[in-house]
């Protein structure tokens, strides 16, 4: 089944300790991006990446690393979380990234709380 | 920043009702999508309107295209309660998307 797998799904953690959020994808999609969704401000990409070794900061990428060393996976790295990275986080892929289509396919979410 | 703005906010009907979501901008996409969320999913594409002033349907929803490619409409005929959900718009530039902050639609029974 093609899908976009994140895990952990939930997550309690305490201010500053390293977190990292994985992603994978299994449909050979170039393009791979991260967003956080908070209420009333939509989804915000944090970063992307259009290709394996190239990432690219989105909107809000303060406080949040990524890495693309292979095509499938792109995980999600908050060195020292606080607070305000509280939300619900989503991995996306998509296989025509660059064109007016960009269907982006989600993953399922990965809350997470920072206490 | 390319901003999309989204109204309503929130929308509760009843079954069987007509509705509209608009999703607007101050700047013109290559492409506008639509994307609908349930409690606990990721968002999941309905439809990407190409062409200034291009109408697509999807069975009982209609999607439109500004003539200037700024904004967009989504129109659900007949609501029913399995249409409940948070509809999103993107805005498609340089094949990065910029989301709105969404319209969440319930439809009562």
């Amino acid at each position: 089944e093609a899908q976009v797998t994140q895990n952990p799904r939930y997550l309690i953690t305490v201010t500053g300790k390293k977190l990292t959020v994985t992603c994978s994808q299994n449909m050979n999609h170039e393009y791979m991006s991260w967003y956080r969704q908070d209420p009333g401000l939509g989804l915000r990409q944090i970063y992307y990446s259009m290709n394996v070794e190239v990432t690219d900061k989105g909107d809000v990428p303060e406080g949040y690393k990524v890495s693309r060393k292979e095509k499938r996976n792109f995980p999600l790295i908050l060195e020292s979380p606080s607070p305000n990275q509280t939300s619900l986080y989503f991995c996306a892929s998509s296989l025509r990234p660059g064109t007016v289509y960009n269907e982006q396919f989600f993953g399922p979410g990965t809350r997470l709380t920072v206490l | 920043t390319q901003l999309l703005e989204q109204s309503p906010q929130f929308l509760s009907i009843q079954e069987g009702e007509n509705l509209t979501v608009y999703c607007n901008s101050s700047s013109v996409f290559s492409s506008l999508q639509w994307y609908r969320q349930e409690p606990g999913e990721g968002p999941v594409l309905l439809v990407t309107v190409v062409t200034g002033g291009e109408v697509k349907k999807l069975k009982r929803l209609t999607f439109q295209f500004g003539d200037a490619r700024k904004d967009s409409s989504l129109h659900i005929t007949a609501a029913q309660p399995g249409d409940t959900g948070l509809y999103l718009c993107a805005g498609v530039y340089a094949g990065k998307s910029t989301f709105g902050d969404g319209t969440t639609l319930t439809v009562k029974p």
